[in-house]
């Protein structure tokens, strides 16, 4: 079974609307992190927000949120007044305490922010 | 945070070559990694470079063909050997600490095997 799926392969959304890119996760350990990395043309993984499966509250970062839905194993990532340069590839994320450092990626989401 | 570099950003090589690709960290990390991203698809890990040891490799992934070294703490090598079109990819550098969730990426390099 998929650890991490995405199943937007490409979202559109106008500038300075918010958009949700959606993440479930598959998992037994009680112990994991969730994370989404942002990845322009350019290639290079850039580290946007991390949600702790014990934090009590959704993490929040700038223009960045996620919606942690324990029960429903699903992490979306909210970012909200969308700009131009928030065109690029979306990536969801999940390290298990019990595989140790093992990351296990989402297939990404293309986001496209239109002016 | 980590600041990473990688080097060569990118290159085009001839197959049946080998090219080696160096990451280089600001600061001593626990864990170093290093990542594949064929074209269109998502990542997938090659290996944990262990500092004094041998790497541990994933599945589907074998020493002779990604021969890995880590001489110290903030510096590791990948090698990809006897290149294929196959090969053609992403690779990426990544680091951890210990008691830390986070886990930084280099640039990437950028490899076309023709």
């Amino acid at each position: 079974a998929q650890k991490i799926t995405q199943t937007q392969p490409g979202m559109f959304v106008q500038e300075k609307e918010a958009v949700t890119l959606d993440c479930t996760y598959d998992t037994s350990d009680p112990s994991y992190g969730l994370f989404w990395y942002k990845q322009p043309s350019s290639g290079e993984m850039i580290f946007l927000i991390y949600q702790g499966s014990y934090d009590q509250q959704n993490a929040t970062e700038g223009r960045y949120s996620l919606n942690f839905q324990k029960a429903r194993k699903s992490a979306n990532l909210v970012i909200s007044a969308s700009q131009l340069g928030d065109s690029a590839m979306y990536f969801c994320a999940m390290r298990e305490e019990g595989t140790g450092n093992q990351f296990y990626f989402g297939t990404g989401t293309s986001l496209t922010v239109i002016p | 945070s980590a600041v990473i570099s990688q080097k060569p950003s990118r290159d085009i090589c001839q197959r049946g070559t080998s090219l080696t690709i160096q990451c280089q960290v600001d600061s001593q990390v626990t864990m170093m990694f290093w990542y594949r991203q064929q074209p269109g698809q998502s990542l997938t890990l090659i290996a944990t470079a262990n500092q004094g040891s041998e790497a541990t490799y994933e599945s589907g992934f074998v020493i002779d063909k990604f021969p890995i070294s880590r001489p110290n703490l903030t510096f590791s090598t990948l090698t990809v050997s006897n290149m294929s079109p196959e090969d053609s990819s992403i690779y990426l550098c990544s680091v951890a600490r210990t008691n830390s969730y986070e886990q930084y990426f280099g640039p990437g390099t950028r490899l076309t095997v023709t």
